[in-house]
């Protein structure tokens, strides 16, 4: 069974700062892992995914994620925090045996001026 | 790109009544699609797996017979609460899958916010 873990249901950062989620994930096979960003009232937008290839993930916004399977772990970082970056932040596991997907709690971001 | 599209995008209906959500892949032809809740400040909690042209299956504890799925094309879902009441107030996503394969990627619709009075 999968599961996943979001450590942090709320961080504040400085505009500027270093953003990082975390992220950890229970699975019984290799995962494919996905982050998704959502603003009040809105849909969910994918940020990036891992999908066994490059351990590195870039995605868009400046976003990336590494996949560390050793620690079970697929962190989410930007380097400089910007105001618009200030959302909800989902982390999802996918893995063999079905299509659907299992999501964190979610982090709420909050950057500080 | 693909675009999902999700209608009404808010509704407000008295309770006993029925309310039915479209979910629209835009630009791709969606083979699955997935029907989601989210409480407010919680994460989203899947309630249903949709094929085109087949049953949908329902996550453990949702009533199949409350929220009724039907998935008639490749590039239209509906869910329909059924004799709604205000415990079923919420946000509902839908998200569509561009192939049925495993880790293919999930585009999520912008959500409706169902209030029942």
């Amino acid at each position: 069974a999968q599961s996943v873990t979001q450590l942090g249901s709320h961080v504040s950062v400085s505009e500027g700062a270093l953003v990082l989620l975390r992220c950890n994930y229970s699975s019984s096979v290799p995962p494919y892992l996905f982050w998704y960003v959502q603003y009040p009232n809105q849909g969910l937008q994918l940020l990036l995914k891992y999908t066994s290839a490059a351990t590195l993930v870039k995605g868009i916004n400046g976003f990336e994620a590494e996949f560390k399977k050793s620690e079970t772990s697929f962190h989410l970082t930007k380097p400089s925090a910007h105001m618009s970056d200030a959302a909800e932040y989902f982390c999802a596991v996918s893995e063999g045996g079905g299509n659907q997907f299992y999501f964190g709690t979610g982090t709420s971001l909050t950057v500080i001026p | 790109g693909a675009v999902v599209s999700q209608h009404p995008s808010w509704v407000i209906c008295k309770s006993g009544t029925s309310v039915k959500i479209e979910c629209r892949s835009l630009d791709f032809q969606a083979t699955t699609m997935f029907w989601y809740r989210q409480f407010p400040k919680q994460s989203l909690m899947l309630m249903a797996t949709s094929n085109e042209g087949s049953k949908a299956t329902y996550e453990q504890g949702v009533e199949k017979d409350k929220f009724l799925i039907n998935h008639a094309s490749l590039t239209l879902s509906t869910l329909t609460v059924t004799s709604a009441h205000p415990e079923d107030s919420s946000f509902y996503i839908c998200s569509a899958q561009k192939g049925g394969g495993i880790g293919d990627t999930q585009y999520f619709g912008p959500g409706t916010r169902l209030t029942v009075l």
